[in-house]
C-alpha cells in the first residue's frame, strides 16, 4: 500500500542552523510529493511539491528532490529563523486514486 | 489565506450530540476532503467529494456522514459524539496544477466533546 514515513520530532534548532527533515515513502508508480507546513493554531499550507523524479521543489528558501532509487523527498534549509518553527507534513498523492497520504509530522522549533 | 473556509472555528459539545461542520472550497475547486487531525493519531483522511459526489472514503466512522452541496460547500454531520471524537477538522480543496493535484486547506473546526 501507500504510506508515508517521517523522522521523529521533535527537532531543536538555533537559528541559522542546517535543516533536514526525512521522508520517505511507499508506493508503486510515480506519485506526486508535497511538503506542507503547520503553523500553531492553523491549518496545513502548501511548502512545496514535486511531481516526477529528480524534480525539485523549493519555496521560502527550502528544497527537496523526489529522489525515485531511495524513495525518499527530505525536506532541507540552510539557515532556518525562529518564524520556521511549525509542525511539517511529508505527503504523497498517487496519480492513480483518490487519497492523499500524509506522514505524522515533525514538529520543529527554532531558538534564537 | 488559503481561500477555504471553515465554520466555526471552535465548536464544544456534549457526549451523545450530534454537530454539524461546514467547508466552502476555493472559488473553482470542485474537489472537498475531509480529515480529523488528533494528538495521538494524526492528520487522518475521512472522505472526498467531487462535484457532489463521493469520490473516496477514509476511515471515515459510520457515525459520521458528508455531503456537497450544488454550490459546492460541504458538510461534515458528526453524531452520537464520544470524547474521543475531540480533535481539529480540516477541510482542503484540491485543484490541478503544474502535473499534480494540490490540496488547500482551511483553518480547521476544533471540536470539544465534553
Amino acid at each position: 500500500g501507500n504510506s508515508v514515513t517521517q523522522m521523529e520530532g521533535p527537532v531543536t534548532l538555533s537559528e541559522e542552523a542546517f535543516l533536514t527533515i526525512n521522508c520517505t515513502y511507499t508506493a508503486t508508480g510515480y506519485p506526486s510529493l508535497f511538503w506542507y507546513v503547520q503553523y500553531p493554531g492553523e491549518g496545513l499550507q502548501l511548502l512545496l511539491k514535486a511531481t516526477k523524479a529528480d524534480d525539485k521543489g523549493s519555496n521560502k528558501g527550502f528544497e527537496a528532490t523526489y529522489r525515485k532509487e531511495t524513495t525518499s523527498f527530505h525536506l532541507e534549509k540552510g539557515s532556518v529563523q525562529v518564524s520556521d518553527s511549525a509542525v511539517y507534513f511529508c505527503a504523497l498523492r498517487q496519480n492513480t486514486g483518490n487519497q492523499f497520504y500524509f506522514g505524522t509530522g515533525t514538529s520543529l522549533t527554532v531558538i534564537p | 489565506d488559503s481561500g477555504v473556509t471553515q465554520t466555526p472555528k471552535h465548536l464544544i459539545t456534549a457526549t451523545g450530540q450530534r454537530v454539524t461542520l461546514r467547508c466552502s472550497p476555493r472559488s473553482g475547486d470542485l474537489s472537498v476532503y475531509w480529515y480529523q487531525q488528533s494528538l495521538d493519531q494524526g492528520l487522518q483522511f475521512l472522505i472526498q467529494y467531487y462535484n457532489g459526489e463521493e469520490r473516496a472514503k477514509g476511515n471515515i466512522l459510520e457515525r459520521f456522514s458528508a455531503q456537497q452541496f450544488p454550490d459546492l460547500h460541504s458538510e461534515l454531520n458528526l453524531s452520537s459524539l464520544e470524547l474521543g471524537d475531540s480533535a481539529l477538522y480540516f477541510c482542503a480543496s484540491s485543484v490541478f496544477s503544474g502535473g499534480a493535484e494540490t490540496q488547500y486547506f482551511g483553518p480547521g473546526t476544533r471540536l470539544l466533546v465534553l
